[in-house]
Protein backbone atom coordinates (compact mmCIF):
# COMPACT_ATOMS: atom_id res chain seq x y z
CA UNK A 1 0.00 0.00 0.00
CA UNK A 2 0.80 3.80 -0.63
CA UNK A 3 2.38 5.75 2.28
CA UNK A 4 3.02 9.24 2.44
CA UNK A 5 6.00 10.69 5.04
CA UNK A 6 5.58 14.19 5.70
CA UNK A 7 8.45 16.72 7.32
CA UNK A 8 8.77 17.98 9.73
CA UNK A 9 6.64 17.02 11.69
CA UNK A 10 6.20 20.44 13.23
CA UNK A 11 7.67 23.79 12.56
CA UNK A 12 7.93 27.27 14.41
CA UNK A 13 8.60 29.63 12.72
CA UNK A 14 8.81 33.47 13.33
CA UNK A 15 6.30 35.67 11.50
CA UNK A 16 7.32 37.30 7.97
CA UNK A 17 10.01 34.03 7.29
CA UNK A 18 9.47 31.64 4.89
CA UNK A 19 9.13 27.96 5.34
CA UNK A 20 8.86 24.73 3.36
CA UNK A 21 6.88 21.40 4.09
CA UNK A 22 7.52 18.02 1.97
CA UNK A 23 5.57 14.93 1.50
CA UNK A 24 7.27 11.72 0.17
CA UNK A 25 5.62 8.83 -1.46
CA UNK A 26 6.43 5.56 -1.72
CA UNK A 27 5.26 4.90 -4.80
CA UNK A 28 4.04 7.33 -7.61
CA UNK A 29 1.68 9.70 -7.14
CA UNK A 30 -1.50 10.05 -9.50
CA UNK A 31 -2.93 13.01 -7.47
CA UNK A 32 -1.08 14.78 -4.88
CA UNK A 33 -4.06 16.69 -2.93
CA UNK A 34 -2.59 19.43 -0.05
CA UNK A 35 -5.04 20.24 2.87
CA UNK A 36 -4.86 22.68 5.71
CA UNK A 37 -6.49 22.35 9.29
CA UNK A 38 -7.53 24.41 11.92
CA UNK A 39 -7.12 21.85 15.30
CA UNK A 40 -10.51 20.07 15.89
CA UNK A 41 -12.33 21.46 12.59
CA UNK A 42 -12.35 19.89 9.08
CA UNK A 43 -10.20 19.87 6.46
CA UNK A 44 -9.74 22.86 3.94
CA UNK A 45 -8.66 22.11 0.74
CA UNK A 46 -5.76 23.99 -0.57
CA UNK A 47 -4.10 22.41 -3.92
CA UNK A 48 -3.95 19.83 -6.05
CA UNK A 49 -1.19 18.35 -8.68
CA UNK A 50 -1.45 15.54 -11.23
CA UNK A 51 1.95 16.09 -13.50
CA UNK A 52 5.37 15.50 -12.94
CA UNK A 53 6.94 19.18 -12.42
CA UNK A 54 3.44 20.70 -12.00
CA UNK A 55 3.78 23.80 -9.99
CA UNK A 56 0.52 25.90 -8.67
CA UNK A 57 0.41 28.89 -6.19
CA UNK A 58 -2.32 30.61 -4.40
CA UNK A 59 -1.74 33.76 -2.24
CA UNK A 60 1.59 33.21 -0.73
CA UNK A 61 1.38 29.42 -0.85
CA UNK A 62 2.95 27.83 -3.84
CA UNK A 63 2.84 23.41 -4.42
CA UNK A 64 5.19 21.71 -6.33
CA UNK A 65 5.46 18.30 -7.14
CA UNK A 66 8.80 16.71 -8.67
CA UNK A 67 9.38 14.96 -12.27
CA UNK A 68 9.11 11.74 -11.32
CA UNK A 69 5.95 12.10 -9.09
CA UNK A 70 6.90 10.99 -5.91
CA UNK A 71 7.71 14.09 -3.52
CA UNK A 72 5.72 17.59 -3.42
CA UNK A 73 6.54 20.40 -1.33
CA UNK A 74 4.28 23.19 0.27
CA UNK A 75 6.42 26.61 0.22
CA UNK A 76 4.73 29.46 1.88
CA UNK A 77 5.86 32.88 1.49
CA UNK A 78 6.24 36.05 3.77
CA UNK A 79 4.39 33.89 6.90
CA UNK A 80 1.53 35.27 8.66
CA UNK A 81 -0.58 34.38 12.27
CA UNK A 82 -3.24 33.06 9.43
CA UNK A 83 -0.96 29.88 8.16
CA UNK A 84 -0.87 28.83 11.47
CA UNK A 85 -2.60 25.03 11.61
CA UNK A 86 -1.75 21.28 10.17
CA UNK A 87 -0.81 20.91 6.75
CA UNK A 88 -1.60 17.41 5.23
CA UNK A 89 -0.68 15.99 1.41
CA UNK A 90 -3.21 13.20 0.55
CA UNK A 91 -2.80 11.11 -2.25
CA UNK A 92 -4.92 9.07 -4.65
CA UNK A 93 -4.55 5.31 -4.41
CA UNK A 94 -3.78 4.56 -7.98
CA UNK A 95 -4.62 5.30 -11.60
CA UNK A 96 -7.33 3.08 -12.22
CA UNK A 97 -9.48 5.95 -11.44
CA UNK A 98 -12.61 5.61 -9.62
CA UNK A 99 -12.69 7.39 -5.95
CA UNK A 100 -11.58 5.39 -3.67
CA UNK A 101 -10.78 7.26 -1.10
CA UNK A 102 -7.01 9.14 -0.22
CA UNK A 103 -4.33 8.22 1.86
CA UNK A 104 -2.85 10.81 3.77
CA UNK A 105 0.58 11.77 5.60
CA UNK A 106 0.55 12.08 9.46
CA UNK A 107 0.73 16.24 8.87
CA UNK A 108 3.06 19.01 10.04
CA UNK A 109 1.89 21.22 12.89
CA UNK A 110 3.02 24.63 12.19
CA UNK A 111 3.11 27.45 14.51
CA UNK A 112 3.80 31.04 13.50
CA UNK A 113 5.41 32.94 16.37
CA UNK A 114 4.86 37.28 16.42
CA UNK B 1 -24.36 27.31 0.65
CA UNK B 2 -23.38 24.19 -0.07
CA UNK B 3 -21.27 21.71 2.02
CA UNK B 4 -20.66 19.37 4.11
CA UNK B 5 -22.83 19.05 7.43
CA UNK B 6 -21.91 16.62 10.43
CA UNK B 7 -23.17 16.35 13.62
CA UNK B 8 -22.67 15.98 16.49
CA UNK B 9 -20.23 18.06 16.97
CA UNK B 10 -18.93 15.65 20.28
CA UNK B 11 -20.61 12.70 20.91
CA UNK B 12 -20.51 10.35 24.49
CA UNK B 13 -20.45 6.34 24.15
CA UNK B 14 -21.18 4.10 27.02
CA UNK B 15 -19.63 1.15 27.01
CA UNK B 16 -21.69 -1.88 24.74
CA UNK B 17 -23.74 1.27 23.01
CA UNK B 18 -23.41 1.74 19.63
CA UNK B 19 -23.60 5.26 17.80
CA UNK B 20 -24.52 6.93 15.04
CA UNK B 21 -22.60 9.96 13.41
CA UNK B 22 -24.47 11.83 10.78
CA UNK B 23 -23.10 13.21 7.40
CA UNK B 24 -25.39 14.98 4.90
CA UNK B 25 -23.89 16.77 1.83
CA UNK B 26 -25.70 19.12 -0.33
CA UNK B 27 -22.82 19.26 -2.92
CA UNK B 28 -24.46 16.41 -5.62
CA UNK B 29 -21.02 14.57 -5.79
CA UNK B 30 -21.63 11.20 -5.98
CA UNK B 31 -18.53 9.79 -3.73
CA UNK B 32 -18.63 9.54 0.21
CA UNK B 33 -15.46 8.99 2.79
CA UNK B 34 -15.14 7.87 6.50
CA UNK B 35 -12.06 9.07 7.95
CA UNK B 36 -10.86 8.51 11.22
CA UNK B 37 -8.09 10.66 12.69
CA UNK B 38 -6.13 10.08 15.69
CA UNK B 39 -3.24 12.18 17.46
CA UNK B 40 -0.03 11.71 15.75
CA UNK B 41 -1.57 8.99 13.19
CA UNK B 42 -3.60 11.57 10.10
CA UNK B 43 -6.42 10.62 8.98
CA UNK B 44 -7.12 6.71 8.08
CA UNK B 45 -10.31 5.59 5.61
CA UNK B 46 -12.69 3.68 7.03
CA UNK B 47 -15.74 3.12 4.49
CA UNK B 48 -16.44 4.76 1.07
CA UNK B 49 -19.44 4.58 -1.19
CA UNK B 50 -19.16 5.79 -5.14
CA UNK B 51 -22.86 5.35 -5.95
CA UNK B 52 -26.25 4.87 -3.95
CA UNK B 53 -26.73 1.73 -1.90
CA UNK B 54 -22.96 0.47 -2.38
CA UNK B 55 -20.08 0.46 -0.50
CA UNK B 56 -16.55 -0.45 0.33
CA UNK B 57 -14.55 -1.07 3.32
CA UNK B 58 -11.37 1.07 3.96
CA UNK B 59 -8.27 0.42 6.11
CA UNK B 60 -9.76 0.39 9.16
CA UNK B 61 -13.45 -1.03 8.88
CA UNK B 62 -13.80 -3.55 11.87
CA UNK B 63 -16.08 -2.04 14.22
CA UNK B 64 -17.77 0.04 11.97
CA UNK B 65 -21.10 0.11 9.92
CA UNK B 66 -22.37 2.21 7.11
CA UNK B 67 -25.06 3.07 4.60
CA UNK B 68 -25.69 5.02 1.46
CA UNK B 69 -29.63 4.89 0.64
CA UNK B 70 -29.40 8.45 -0.01
CA UNK B 71 -27.13 10.12 -2.70
CA UNK B 72 -27.15 12.77 0.16
CA UNK B 73 -26.59 11.04 3.46
CA UNK B 74 -23.82 8.86 4.57
CA UNK B 75 -24.26 7.69 8.27
CA UNK B 76 -21.30 5.97 10.10
CA UNK B 77 -22.38 3.26 12.78
CA UNK B 78 -19.63 3.01 15.66
CA UNK B 79 -20.68 -0.76 17.27
CA UNK B 80 -19.50 -2.18 20.31
CA UNK B 81 -16.64 -4.14 18.43
CA UNK B 82 -14.75 -1.25 18.18
CA UNK B 83 -12.74 -1.23 20.86
CA UNK B 84 -11.17 1.93 20.58
CA UNK B 85 -13.53 4.48 19.25
CA UNK B 86 -12.24 7.34 21.04
CA UNK B 87 -11.02 9.61 17.63
CA UNK B 88 -12.02 12.77 15.38
CA UNK B 89 -14.15 11.21 12.69
CA UNK B 90 -14.18 13.45 9.47
CA UNK B 91 -16.59 12.39 6.35
CA UNK B 92 -15.68 13.85 3.37
CA UNK B 93 -17.37 13.87 -0.39
CA UNK B 94 -16.07 14.24 -4.28
CA UNK B 95 -17.70 14.06 -7.66
CA UNK B 96 -16.33 10.73 -8.93
CA UNK B 97 -13.03 10.04 -11.09
CA UNK B 98 -9.72 11.26 -10.45
CA UNK B 99 -8.28 14.17 -9.88
CA UNK B 100 -11.55 15.42 -7.87
CA UNK B 101 -10.69 16.86 -4.09
CA UNK B 102 -12.93 16.00 -1.70
CA UNK B 103 -14.63 18.17 0.31
CA UNK B 104 -14.40 17.77 3.96
CA UNK B 105 -17.12 18.33 6.97
CA UNK B 106 -16.42 20.37 10.57
CA UNK B 107 -15.96 16.58 12.54
CA UNK B 108 -17.22 14.77 15.20
CA UNK B 109 -15.20 14.19 18.11
CA UNK B 110 -16.45 10.73 19.93
CA UNK B 111 -15.33 9.96 23.27
CA UNK B 112 -16.12 6.98 26.03
CA UNK B 113 -17.60 7.91 29.13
Amino acid sequence: SQELEQSPQSLIVQEGKNLTINCTSSKTLYGLYWYKQKYGEGLIFLMMLQKGGEEKSHEKITAKLDEKKQQSSLHITASQPSHAGIYLCGADAHSGGGADGLTFGKGTHLIIQP
Amino acid sequence: DGGITQSPKYLFRKEGQNVTLSCEQNLNHDAMYWYRQDPGQGLRLIYYSQIVNDFQKGDIAEGYSVSREKKESFPLTVTSAQKNPTAFYLCASSPQGLGRPQHFGDGTRLSIL
